[in-house]
């Protein structure tokens, strides 16, 4: 059963462009959200992470929002850049333990 | 300063032997977490070391195990292995335990059992 889901599993946005990833989540007793970034042959990196208190947090071109009634988290870029582009994971914890989505492979239109 | 090194980085094995995976934290970070991903399931959590013993553990059977030494070097092993477990294995060390701290990930090992 997969708790935490990216329904897109590819995006293609054009450079300077806004990029709006999204992932959904079934478990209400996530306290914690974060989104990884993953280029190939290489382990993921830290991009931005959220508390179940906020509902909003940026970071330079990086935003996340978070929306608990729905259940729902984005990762807003903006503007995107031909570096965006890679494999992104949102992962959401309970007691320390994460859970990822499946990931969503960006690519920035040149 | 160095990253997260994972080896050997390819692995090839059959079915039913055992395999041990090797993790080198960065210098001075105390917590190894272990993710097994796959493309249908993604990033799946193992366990968490911590200062020599494991300090969280995901929903996996009793064949994956792992121990953490002294230097924080930690070591991932899957006994009986079935074609299910090919899967690329990531480590990620960080300073301190839990999420306080941010996770450095390595590069992987990709397992391949045949």
């Amino acid at each position: 059963d997969q708790q935490v889901k990216q329904n897109s599993p590819s995006l293609s946005v054009q450079e300077g462009r806004i990029s709006i990833l999204n992932c959904d989540y079934t478990n209400s007793m996530f306290d914690y959200f974060l989104w990884y970034k993953k280029y190939p042959a290489e382990g993921p990196t830290f991009l931005i992470s959220i508390s179940s208190i906020k509902d909003k947090n940026e970071d330079g071109r990086f935003t996340v929002f978070l929306n608990k009634s729905a259940k729902h988290l984005s990762l807003h870029i903006v503007p995107s850049q031909p570096g965006d582009s890679a494999v992104y994971f949102c992962a959401a914890s309970r007691n320390e333990k994460l859970t990822f989505g499946t990931g969503t492979r960006l690519t920035i239109i040149p | 300063k160095a990253g997260v090194t994972q080896t050997p980085r390819y692995l090839i094995k059959t079915r039913g032997q055992q395999v041990t995976l090797s993790c080198s934290p960065i210098s001075g970070h105390r917590s190894v977490s272990w993710y097994q991903q796959t493309p249908g399931q993604g990033l799946q959590f193992l366990f968490e070391y911590f200062s020599e013993t494991q300090r969280n553990k995901g929903n996996f059977p009793g064949r994956f195990s792992g121990r953490q030494f002294s230097n924080s070097r930690s070591e991932m092993n899957v006994s009986t292995l079935e074609l299910g477990d090919s899967a690329l294995y990531l480590c990620a060390s960080s300073l301190a335990a839990g999420l306080s701290s941010e996770a450095f990930f390595g590069q992987g090992t990709r397992l391949t059992v045949v």
